[in-house]
């Protein structure tokens, strides 16, 4: 167990539909990460929140948000799903921004958009 | 970009084998990390490793910086270490953060 949590495990809904997923860092970590893992595209960093600023952004859509809150954790939206958004999405911590130590994933949110 | 290269893509052993996996990188990194994602989808670290040796039970990785490769040892395997074994490294962006980069993985498929 990496200490972090996400929620929900498994997410179903349908192309034009609006989720939020949920992630909790490990205790003490300031920094919260966001992977997408396709067949496709294999696993690809998203965006990056440190203490509650966004701090990088990677590969991640328009239709796509994040923010991180003052209890530090955080939340990645996803509108206007697409058949092609299903995915396993990961949300990692770490002590400070510059992943000082490593990474820690939690279980992922496994995503499928029918 | 910086690019992550994994070798061998597959691997088939009969449990009881050992096996040597590695991760080349194309650039400086100040960041490299081991993961297994087991058959469930999680992904569990084994290393944080960017240079060095370590040990952890049965796996021991080894990274040596200068020549940009390094390598995930797994002796006397068992069944439970299928999955994908992937190689993820850091780099800097202004020097303030810190993205992964991972690599296509290798499929470990441990026979009884």
């Amino acid at each position: 167990d990496s200490g972090v949590t996400q929620t929900p495990k498994h997410l179903i809904t349908a192309t034009g539909q609006r989720v939020t997923l949920r992630c909790s860092p490990r205790s003490g970590d300031l920094s919260v990460y966001w992977y997408q893992q396709s067949l496709d595209q294999g696993l690809q960093f998203l965006i990056q929140y440190y203490n509650g600023e966004e701090r990088a952004k990677g590969n991640i859509l328009e239709r796509f948000s994040a923010q991180q809150f003052p209890d530090l954790h955080s939340e990645l939206n996803l509108s206007s799903l697409e058949l092609g958004d299903s995915a396993l999405y990961f949300c990692a911590s770490s002590l400070t921004g510059t992943s000082a130590q490593g990474q820690y994933f939690g279980p992922g949110t496994r995503l499928t958009v029918t | 970009g910086i690019q992550v290269e994994q070798s061998p893509p597959d691997l088939i052993l009969q449990e009881g084998a050992n096996s040597t996996l590695r991760c080349n990188f194309s650039d400086s990194v100040n960041n490299l990390q081991w993961f297994h994602q087991n058959p469930w989808g999680q992904l569990i670290n084994l290393f944080y490793i960017p240079s060095g040796t370590k040990q952890n039970g049965r796996l021991s990785a080894t990274t040596v910086a200068t020549e940009r490769y390094s390598l995930l040892y797994i002796s006397s395997s068992q069944t439970t270490d299928s999955g994908v074994y992937f190689c993820a490294v850091g780099v800097f962006y202004g020097g303030a953060t810190n993205k992964l980069i991972f690599g296509t993985g290798t499929l470990l498929a441990v026979q009884p």
